[in-house]
């Protein structure tokens, strides 16, 4: 199983509303990542898990609130976004050192 | 941390080759070099990685100067399945490193 899955794949919510991106992997990979992606950009770095303890952070406003409940999961929390948030978020996953990243096809997020 | 520098778009023919360059002369000697890059749609995937030997692999070649101040990637026969953005990435060998993309080369592909 080579695959990092996310769900949901589409998101739309209001700027009260309070939602979780949902990312699992079954590689046995003990480093997890958040990337956001706006259109026709790159891939922005948010969050970094090594072994299931949040390692960098990437000056990521509060309003976003990560979580690695074990070494498998890794989720998003969202609460009071702003339009601005709407873009892609990726998940992607990697053995600590060296390695590949494999990603998740993403969760598009639309905030209202 | 180091970065990259990469054409912002390159156009091949398909069943040619593609040479898509990265420039890194920042980088530091426990940095690999890897290559991802994304389809519409989709999130980036893997396509290669080397420290200082080129490396093969089904996908891909690299090629990487001696002084590690450059690196190319070699697409051997390109067909339209090979449009995407590409990414050159350093990665530091030791630890969950960030990884950051730069803004990668949007490569092409006529038919």
């Amino acid at each position: 199983d080579t695959e990092v899955t996310q769900t949901p794949k589409h998101l739309v919510m209001g700027m009260t509303n309070k939602k979780s991106l949902k990312c699992e992997q079954h590689m046995g990979h003990r480093a997890m990542y958040w990337y956001k992606q706006k259109a026709k950009k790159p891939p922005e770095l948010m969050f970094v898990y090594s072994y299931e303890k949040l390692s960098i952070n990437e000056s990521v406003p509060s309003r976003f609130s990560p979580e690695c409940p074990n070494s498998s999961l890794l989720n998003l929390h969202l609460h009071a976004l702003q339009p601005e948030d709407s873009a892609l978020y990726l998940c992607a996953s990697s053995q600590v050192e060296r390695g590949e990243l494999f990603f998740g096809e993403g969760s598009r997020l639309t905030v209202l | 941390d180091a970065k990259t520098t990469q054409p912002n778009s390159m156009e091949s023919n398909e069943e040619e080759p593609v040479h898509l360059p990265c420039n890194h002369s920042t980088i530091s000697g426990t940095d690999y070099i890897h290559w991802y890059r994304q389809l519409p749609s989709q999130g980036p995937e893997y396509v290669i990685h080397g420290l200082t030997s080129n490396v093969n692999n089904r996908m891909a070649s690299l090629a990487i100067a001696e002084d590690r101040k450059s690196s190319t990637l070699i697409l051997h026969r390109a067909t339209l399945r090979d449009a995407a953005v590409y990414y050159c990435i350093l990665r530091e060998y030791s630890s969950a490193s960030k990884i950051i993309f730069g803004s990668g080369t949007r490569l092409s592909i006529r038919p």
